[in-house]
C-alpha cells in the first residue's frame, strides 16, 4: 500500500534552532515528491517539488532533500513567522493525484 | 502573480441540501483538483481535470460530480449533503502535470 508518513507530528523550536523534518514514503513508482506549507484555514503554500534520489532544493530558510526512501525538510534559524503545519505528498507514476502525510506542525518561539 | 480563485469562501447548508462549489485556476493551467480536508487531516484527493476531461479519481462520494469547463474553470456539486461532509473543499491547479497550487478554499458547514 502506498503511504507517506511525516515526523515528528509536532516540533516546538526557539528560534534560531535549526532542525529537520522527516517524510518518509513507500509508493509503487515515484513521478515527484512535494512539500507544502500551511497556515490554519488556508490552502496549501507550494514549496518545493523533487524529482530524484540526490536532489536539493533551497529557499530562504527552507533546504529540501530527496533519497530513495525519505526526505527531509532543514529548517535553518528559524523565525517565529515560520510557524505552520509542513505537508509533504507524494505523486505517482499512475496518477495525477498528491497523495499527503498527516503534516508537521512546527511552533517556532520567539 | 494570479492565484486560484474558489467561490464562495465560505457556505452553510442543511442536511439533505445540494451545494456547487466553483473554482477558476490560475491563468494558462489546464489541469484542476479537488481535494477535502476534514478538521486536523490531511487533504485529501476527489477528483482532477485535465484538458476539460477527468484525469484521475479518488475517493469522491458518488453524491459529488465535478466538470472542468471551456474556459477551464471547475464546478463541484454536492448533493444529498451529510453532516460528516463539513470540511475545507480545496481546489488546485497546475500546468500539465507539474506542481499544483493550491486555491485558499471553501468551508463547508453541513447543519
Amino acid at each position: 500500500e502506498d503511504q507517506v508518513t511525516q515526523s515528528p507530528e509536532a516540533l516546538r523550536l526557539q528560534e534560531g534552532e535549526s532542525s529537520s523534518l522527516n517524510c518518509s514514503y513507500t509508493v509503487s513508482g515515484l513521478r515527484g515528491l512535494f512539500w507544502y506549507r500551511q497556515d490554519p484555514g488556508k490552502g496549501p503554500e507550494f514549496l518545493f517539488t523533487l524529482y530524484s534520489a540526490g536532489e536539493e532544493k533551497e529557499k530562504e530558510r527552507l533546504k529540501a532533500t530527496l533519497t530513495k526512501k525519505e526526505s527531509f525538510l532543514h529548517i535553518t534559524a528559524p523565525k517565529p513567522e515560520d510557524s505552520a503545519t509542513y505537508l509533504c505528498a507524494a505523486r505517482l507514476e499512475s496518477g495525477y493525484a498528491l497523495n499527503f502525510g498527516k503534516g508537521t506542525s512546527l511552533l517556532v518561539t520567539p | 502573480a494570479a492565484g486560484v480563485i474558489q467561490s464562495p469562501r465560505h457556505l452553510i447548508k442543511e442536511k439533505r441540501e445540494t451545494a456547487t462549489l466553483k473554482c477558476y485556476p490560475i491563468p494558462r493551467h489546464d489541469t484542476v483538483y479537488w481535494y477535502q480536508q476534514g478538521p486536523g487531516q490531511d487533504p485529501q484527493f476527489l477528483i482532477s481535470f485535465y484538458e476539460k476531461m477527468q484525469s484521475d479519481k479518488g475517493s469522491i462520494p458518488d453524491r459529488f460530480s465535478a466538470q472542468q469547463f471551456s474556459d477551464y474553470h471547475s464546478e463541484l456539486n454536492m448533493s444529498s449533503l451529510e453532516l460528516g461532509d463539513s470540511a475545507l473543499y480545496f481546489c488546485a491547479s497546475s500546468q500539465k502535470q507539474h506542481e499544483q497550487y493550491f486555491g485558499p478554499g471553501t468551508r463547508l458547514t453541513v447543519t
